[in-house]
């Protein structure tokens, strides 16, 4: 266990909603990396936050957006789902960005329909 | 390498062999390499994160090196057990790089008893 948790486990949508997921940092971490996992897939990167603030951003288009809240906990959101954002959504916390291990989350796996 | 790149993609052992895989990541202003093991069902695991040229990590039956100025780094598993068997997958963070780490997309090791 790594103290890192993840909500909802498993989503179901369809093609143009909107879906918020959620992710709870290990305690005395300040930063929170999000992950996409296509099926076949390394993960991709798709964006860090560091004390509340953007601090990195992969090949994501706009419609993934993300917040960090003073807990340090953090949200992703994703516009206008498409079926090829069907994926695993991983999120890691660490304690102060990429140079610390990084403590994963177990997943959301989000099919769009 | 612009990518990192590991190989094989997947391994089939038997239990008892010493097995071994390969990343590759770009050379050029390098800052750290980490690596994870993936285990289904479960969250990637931190195993190491490696940033001196010519270190060597261990832990329990695993051990890693890293050659940072040809961009590689070797993964060992001496006497492979069947708990083993999981994706381990490498990623690379350079200077520059928008503070992201760049993930290959892992070797599939199995282990059979």
């Amino acid at each position: 266990e790594t103290g890192v948790t993840q909500s909802p486990t498993h989503l179901i949508k369809t093609r143009g909603q909107q879906v918020t997921l959620r992710c709870s940092s290990q305690s005395g971490h300040n930063t929170v990396s999000w992950y996409q996992q296509a099926l076949g897939q390394g993960p991709q990167f798709i964006f860090q936050y560091y004390r509340e603030e953007e601090n990195g951003r992969g090949n994501f288009p706009p419609r993934f957006s993300g917040l960090q809240f003073p807990n340090y906990s953090s949200e992703l959101n994703v516009n206008a789902l498409e079926l090829d954002d069907s994926a695993l959504y991983l999120c890691a916390s660490s304690r102060d960005g990429p140079l610390d291990t990084q403590y994963f989350g177990p997943g959301t796996r989000l099919t769009v329909l | 390498i612009l990518n990192v790149e590991q190989s094989p993609q997947s391994l089939h052992v038997q239990e008892g062999d010493s097995t071994n895989f390969t990343c590759s990541f770009p050379s050029s202003n390098f800052y750290a390499l980490h690596w994870y093991r993936w285990e289904t069902a479960k969250s990637p695991e931190a195993l190491f994160v490696m940033t001196l040229n010519g270190d060597e990590k261990k832990k329990g039956r695993i051990s890693a090196t890293l050659n940072t100025k040809e961009g590689y780094s070797y993964l060992y598993i001496k006497g492979s057990q069947p708990e083993d068997s999981a994706t381990y997958l490498c990623a690379s963070l350079n200077a520059g790089n928008n503070r992201k780490l760049i993930w290959g997309l892992g070797t599939s090791l199995a282990v059979n008893p």
